[in-house]
C-alpha cells in the first residue's frame, strides 16, 4: 500500500520561529510537492522537486524554502514563521508525468502560528 | 494562472440521489483528474480522463470531458453518506498540477 507520511498532524508555533515540516514517501517517487490549502483558495503549490537536491518554485514560494537530500524525504522550512502562514500543509509525491499522472498525498499538517 | 473552477461550490443531497459537479479550466490539457478530500485530510485520486476521451466510468463514478468547452463533470450515482467530502478537479502542466477550489458535497442519511 502506497504511503506518504507527514511528521505532524497539528503544530502550534510562535511568530518568528523556524518551522520544519517533514514528508516521507515509500514509493520511490521522483517528484515531490508541497502545497498549502486555505478556505476559498484551494491548493496552491509552494515548491516541488523532481529529483534529489533539485527544487523548483511553485506559485507561492515567498517565506518558504525546501530541502531534498534523499529521494524519499522532502522538507518544507518556514525560516521565520508569520501569522499569515497559518494553514493546512499538504505533501504529495508522484512518478514522472510521462509514466503516471497520479499524485499521492499525505494526511496534512495543520499549522497555527500565533 | 491556469486554475480549474468547480461548480457548485457546495451541494447537499439525500442518500441515494445522484450528485453532479462541474469543472471549467482555462488552457489546453493532456488529461484531467478528480480527487476527493474527506474533512480536512489528504486528497485521494478518484479518476483520470485523457483529452482524447469523452467519458469514463469507475464504479459509481462517471466523468465526462468536453475539450471544446474546456469543462468536465463528475457524476456520483446512488450517493452514500461516506461520499461526503470535497471534490477537486486537477489539470496538469509540466511537473505542476493545477487544482480547482473544490465542491463540498454533503450527503444526508
Amino acid at each position: 500500500d502506497v504511503k506518504v507520511t507527514q511528521s505532524s498532524r497539528y503544530l502550534v508555533k510562535r511568530t518568528g520561529e523556524k518551522v520544519f515540516l517533514e514528508c516521507v514517501q515509500d514509493m520511490d517517487h521522483e517528484n515531490m510537492f508541497w502545497y498549502r490549502q486555505d478556505p476559498g483558495l484551494g491548493l496552491r503549490l509552494i515548491y516541488f522537486s523532481y529529483d534529489v537536491k533539485m527544487k523548483e518554485k511553485g506559485d507561492i514560494p515567498e517565506g518558504y524554502s525546501v530541502s531534498r537530500e534523499k529521494k524519499e524525504r522532502f522538507s518544507l522550512i518556514l525560516e521565520s514563521a508569520s501569522t499569515n502562514q497559518t494553514s493546512m500543509y499538504l505533501c504529495a509525491s508522484s512518478r514522472p508525468q510521462t509514466l503516471s499522472e497520479t499524485q499521492y498525498f499525505g494526511p496534512g499538517t495543520r499549522l497555527l502560528v500565533l | 494562472s491556469q486554475q480549474g473552477e468547480e461548480d457548485p461550490q457546495a451541494l447537499s443531497i439525500q442518500e441515494g440521489e445522484n450528485a453532479t459537479m462541474n469543472c471549467s479550466y482555462k488552457t489546453s490539457i493532456n488529461n484531467l483528474q478528480w480527487y476527493r478530500q474527506n474533512s480536512g485530510r489528504g486528497l485521494v485520486h478518484l479518476i483520470l480522463i485523457r483529452s482524447n476521451e469523452r467519458e469514463k466510468h469507475s464504479g459509481r463514478l462517471r466523468v465526462t470531458l468536453d475539450t471544446s468547452k474546456k469543462s468536465s463533470s463528475l457524476l456520483i450515482t446512488a450517493s452514500r453518506a461516506a461520499d461526503t467530502a470535497s471534490y477537486f478537479c486537477v489539470t496538469s502542466g509540466t511537473y505542476k498540477y493545477i487544482f480547482g477550489t473544490g465542491t463540498r458535497l454533503k450527503v444526508l442519511a
